[in-house]
């Protein structure tokens, strides 16, 4: 059974960098884009980012410059990184795996991270 | 592009059944079958409940059912349980643009 869990600093400071990790068991990393997700509180889900296995990346326009989005296929994990953080980036961040194959959807996620921005 | 438009809440009591809707336009929901549809408790990683608009992953209760019309999808839950209060949301393919999200619903059960 495929399973992502996630972890991360849920606590940081303006102008800090937000660094979560994703890891994969029970599934294969390749043939699927491995995706950031987040929802700040009272709001809905916004799409940040993703990867494939080799490392080929699509980011949120809102987000360019600032996001960053890694794989380490040998670890089968994948991880974000957003600079300059303010409280607009406080939210529930998810990572989740998107099937492109014969469906277009996201048939897995982690359990969501807490990610609070306050000096 | 907007988000996908659901209800902010919907509720029902044991047994009864309850529908979420998911309105998009011509260019998501409309444009392919290609909505999926979450349950997420508080805390928890959201379960994936329906994909290409009416299929069931295996473990997937058929309780729970999806169908589309037009720019619509909506969810239904029939026989509601108490485990089935959580929040629902739905996510569409829109092509080049990527995906879209749905605002959520919170399903209480009475």
């Amino acid at each position: 059974q495929v399973q992502l869990q996630q972890w991360g600093a849920g606590l940081l400071k303006p102008s800090e960098t937000l660094s979560l990790t994703c890891a994969l068991s029970g599934g294969s990393f390749s043939g699927y884009f491995w995706n950031w997700i987040r929802q700040p509180p009272g709001k809905g889900l916004e799409w940040i980012g993703d990867i494939n296995h080799s490392g080929s990346t699509n980011y949120n326009p809102s987000l360019e410059g600032r996001v960053t989005v890694s794989v380490d296929t040998s670890k089968k994990e994948f991880s974000l990184k957003l600079t300059s953080v303010t409280a607009a980036d406080t939210a529930v961040y998810y990572c989740a795996r998107y099937d492109y194959h014969s469906a277009e959807h996201f048939d897995s996620w982690g359990q969501g991270t807490l990610v609070t921005v306050s000096s | 592009q907007s988000a996908l438009t659901q209800p902010p809440s919907a509720s029902g009591s044991p047994g009864q059944s309850v529908t979420i809707s998911c309105t998009g336009t011509s260019s998501d929901v409309g444009a392919y079958n290609y909505v999926s549809w979450y349950q997420r408790h508080p805390g928890k990683a959201p379960q994936l409940l329906i994909y290409e608009v009416s299929k069931r992953p295996s473990g997937v209760p058929d309780r729970f059912s999806g169908s589309k019309s037009g720019n619509t999808a909506s969810l239904t839950v029939s026989g509601l349980q108490a485990e089935d209060e959580a929040d629902y949301f739905c996510i569409a393919y829109a092509g080049s643009s990527g995906s879209v999200f749905g605002s959520g619903t919170k399903v209480s059960v009475l």
